[in-house]
């Protein structure tokens, strides 16, 4: 079955970098786009980029633009999302999610979320 | 960036009734060249990452029960469970992905009267 397992919890300092991974198993990795989406406490839900994992070519929401890296690792299986200057309100959890190739995609597959904090 | 409003922001049904949740998007997410719309809806329990549940604004995933439907069309679109069950209790979200960036409702928290 398809799983998407993502590493733990992070504290960082304002002002840091965060890179959050997230392995796939059950699927091949390079069918797919992994996207990342956040979610801070009581918000909704925030999309902020996608990863075609065959090619990897990348889109950004403009609001991270400049900020946000998203790469992965064939042989590893592994999608990655680091974020740069890291400020107060990028306190939240942070999901990578399966997706078929394209920009114009729904979610089906989630991994289980990694909480990051900010704080000095 | 097309937003999306979700109505109401929480509702209590007894058990075994209907529950309705609607959800808005600021302009049409149906794409005339395939007559699709670009809506999907998730649940999300507590302490669980989201769930997707219905796509193409009417599409039930697979192992998802029938008693959720999706339906609606352009920019008004409304989820039912028609008979709510005590694990139903959760977070609701609609998505479009009409366009990027990928945008979501605010959420409509199910809970049991």
């Amino acid at each position: 079955q398809v799983q998407l397992v993502q590493s733990g919890a992070e504290v960082k300092k304002p002002g840091a970098s965060v890179k959050v991974s997230c392995k796939a198993s059950g699927y091949t990795l390079t069918h797919y786009s992994i996207h990342w989406v956040r979610q801070a406490p009581g918000q909704r839900l925030e999309w902020m980029g996608w990863i075609n994992a065959g090619n990897g070519n990348t889109k950004y929401s403009q609001k991270f633009q400049g900020r946000l890296t998203i790469t992965r690792d064939t042989f590893a299986s592994t999608a990655y999302m680091e974020l740069s200057s890291l400020r107060s309100e990028d306190t939240t959890i942070y999901y990578c999610a399966r997706a078929e190739n394209g920009d114009y995609v729904y979610l089906q597959h989630w991994g289980q979320g990694t909480l990051v904090t900010v704080s000095s | 960036d097309i937003v999306m409003t979700q109505s109401p922001d929480s509702l209590a049904v007894s058990l075994g009734e209907r529950a309705t949740i609607n959800c808005k998007s600021s302009q049409s997410v149906l794409y005339n060249s395939d007559n699709k719309n670009y809506l999907a809806w998730y649940q999300q329990k507590p302490g669980q990452p989201p769930k997707l549940l219905v796509y193409w604004a009417s599409t039930r995933e697979s192992g998802v029960p029938d008693r959720f439907s999706g339906s609606g069309s352009g920019t008004d679109f409304t989820l039912t469970i028609s008979s709510l069950q005590a694990e139903d209790v959760a977070v609701y979200y609609c998505q479009q992905y009409y366009s990027t960036p990928l945008t979501f409702g605010g959420g409509t928290k199910v809970e049991i009267k």
